[in-house]
């Protein structure tokens, strides 16, 4: 069964650090996600991405966050100047249309900021 | 705005004995739910959606979900637990206005014991 790849699953950097993280998304898929989780609480969405630009993004996705599909195959999640805050589970997800139904998630990253 | 909500934190349960995880939802319009499970080291994993028809939806790994509309609920239930449905479970809604967001609760801990 395809699945979304994201690497790495654990990565600590310190505070004021840029982190990249990285997502392979399903192959035919053209919907991109990320979502967070920080400790303890709910799964947060922060971006959605089609056609190469942010379809949309949450209030929580502000000028530290960029995302990129740099190539065919992956989709990142940059984080600038990290924050205690940011630390968190990171999941990205992709869709082949727009139905959340068809939603495959990753297994996550877990960002540690020291 | 829409909204879920799952009232324990944690629930433990014997192998062979039913179980049932709680959600309630809070939309304005008919809801889009969904329940979705965490294993660790996994990302979340699909179980059932309920969009419309009867309120009983039926899921992956035997699981089942009861959609209450005057109760504004959407409870996860499953005859007989297994050791191995010892996870994380989630609900989530679809945003009304936009197809690609989901709004999650915080999380059920099930564990089951032998």
């Amino acid at each position: 069964e395809p699945e979304v790849t994201q690497t790495p699953s654990h990565q600590v950097t310190q505070m004021g650090q840029e982190v990249i993280l990285r997502c392979v998304p399903i192959s035919n898929h053209l919907y991109f996600y990320w979502y967070r989780q920080i400790l303890g609480q709910k799964v947060e969405f922060l971006v959605s991405f089609y056609n190469n630009e942010i379809s949309e993004k949450s209030e929580i996705f502000d000028d530290q966050f960029s995302v990129e599909r740099p190539d065919g195959s992956n989709f990142t999640l940059k984080i600038r100047s990290t924050k205690l805050e940011d630390s968190a589970m990171y999941f990205c997800a992709s869709s082949v249309n727009r139905d959340p139904l068809g939603y495959t998630f990753g297994s996550g990253t877990r960002l540690t900021v020291v | 705005a829409q909204s879920v909500a799952q009232p324990e934190d944690q629930v433990n349960v014997a192998e062979g004995n039913p179980l049932t995880v709680k959600c309630t939802y809070s939309v304005s319009g008919n809801p889009y739910l969904f329940w979705y499970v965490q294993y660790p080291n996994r990302g979340l994993q699909f179980l059932l959606k309920y969009i419309t028809g009867d309120n009983l939806v039926k899921g992956s790994y035997g699981f089942e979900a009861e959609f209450n509309k005057s109760q504004t609920s959407f409870h996860l239930k499953k005859p007989s637990a297994l050791v191995s449905d010892s996870a994380l479970y989630f609900c989530a809604v679809r945003d009304i206005n936009n197809f690609n967001k989901f709004y999650f609760g915080s999380g059920t801990k099930l564990n089951v014991k032998p």
